[in-house]
This record gives structure tokens, sequence and C-alpha cells, in this order.
């Protein structure tokens, strides 16, 4: 069964601090990877887009790392800051055309 | 260039009744997907819909029904309506296969509440 795992469900730290947000997957026959940032109530917006062929894409503070031979994938964020609060779901293509998504990290920025 | 745009964004139904949501895809693309995200977990797929035609589908009873139209927007119709339908309800849309890069885009979803 292709699963998604995020952990932990949730993480504070203090503004300023980098931080990193782990997902695995099982299956490494995969698409693409996508990270997405979800504020309460709302709905998903695109961070990056990894595909199968990447190992890495960067977006101004964040970078995430794709390694499929273990099944992982990070979004780094430096330098945090409050407005970072929310959210952020991993998210994979198996190659089906659908996403199987992880529980997402509920992360919070401490000022 | 307007994005993923859902209708209603909140909405308020009994059990059993049935209930359409709206989706209109971001400009320039024609394939749209449905999503359900209960509280506190990930969105899970339902189903998919492309030139028309349900593509493929997820693990949903066939309560849940849809439709995309020529102008490629789509509708989610949910029959007989269980408590446990109640969740967000996510529209994503991507590109055409010729272009596609396999990325979503996602609307800020329908706020469904079975009572």
């Amino acid at each position: 069964k292709q699963e998604v795992t995020q952990i932990p469900a949730a993480l504070s730290v203090p503004e300023g601090e980098n931080l990193v947000l782990n997902c695995s997957f099982t299956d490494s026959a995969i698409y693409n990877l996508q990270w997405f940032r979800q504020d309460p109530g709302k709905g998903l917006t695109s961070l990056l887009l990894i595909q199968s062929s990447q190992r890495e894409q960067t977006s101004g503070r964040l970078n995430a790392s794709l390694d499929k031979s273990s099944g992982r994938s990070t979004l780094y964020i430096a330098a945090s800051q409050p407005g970072d609060s929310a959210t952020y779901l991993c998210a994979v293509n198996f190659g089906n055309e659908k996403l199987t998504f992880g529980t997402g990290t509920r992360l919070t920025i401490i000022p | 260039d307007a994005g993923v745009t859902q209708s209603p964004t909140h909405l308020i139904k009994t059990r059993g009744q049935q209930v359409t949501l709206r989706c209109s895809p971001k400009s320039g693309h024609d394939t749209v997907s449905w999503y359900q995200q209960a509280l506190g977990q990930g969105p899970q797929f339902i189903f998919q819909y492309y030139e028309e035609e349900e593509r493929q589908r997820g693990n949903f009873p066939d309560r849940f029904s849809g439709h995309q139209f020529p102008n490629y927007s789509s509708e989610l119709n949910v029959n007989a309506l269980l408590l446990g339908d109640s969740a967000l309800y996510l529209c994503a849309s991507s590109l055409p296969l010729e272009e596609h890069t396999g990325e979503l885009f996602f609307g800020e979803g329908s706020r469904l509440t079975v009572l």
C-alpha cells in the first residue's frame, strides 16, 4: 500500500530558527512530490514541486530535498518567521495522476 | 489570472440531503480533481475528470458523483448525506498533458457540515 507519513504532527520553534520538516513514503517509484502550506480553514498553497529526477528545489527561504532510495523528503525553512505558522502537507504522486497526502505537520513559530 | 475557484465556501445540510459543490479550474487547465479533507487529516482523493469523463476514482462510494463541463468547470455531488461526510472539499486543477508538470493547484475549498 502506498502511504505517506509526516512526523512530528506538531512542532513549535522560536522565531529566527532554521527548521526541517520530514516526510516519508513507502514506494520509491514516485513521479513527483509536492509540498503544500495550509492555513486554518483554508485551501492548499503549493510551495515546491520536486520531480522524481530531481534532488532538491528552492524557493526563497524554502528548500525541499528528495531521496527516493530512502523514501524521504525534507522541507527546510530558513530564518523562520511568525507568518510561517501553518500546517505543512507533503503529497506524493506515485505515477497514477493522483496525490497521496500525509497528515501534515502543524508548525508554530513563537515570536 | 484567477486561480481555482470553488463555491459555496460554507454550507450546512442535514442527514439524507443532497449537495452540489462547484469548481472552476485555473485558466488554461483542463483536468480537475476532487479531494475530501476531514478535520485533522490529509486530503483524500475522490475522483478526477478529464475531457468530461471520470478518469479515475478513489475509494469513495457511489453516493459521490461528479461532472465536468465543456468549459472544464466541474461539480461534485453527494447524495444521502451522512454525518461522516462533514469535511472540507477541495478542488484541484492541472495543465493539459502536453504541458503537464505534475503540479496541482488547489482552491480554497467548500466546508460542508452535515447535522
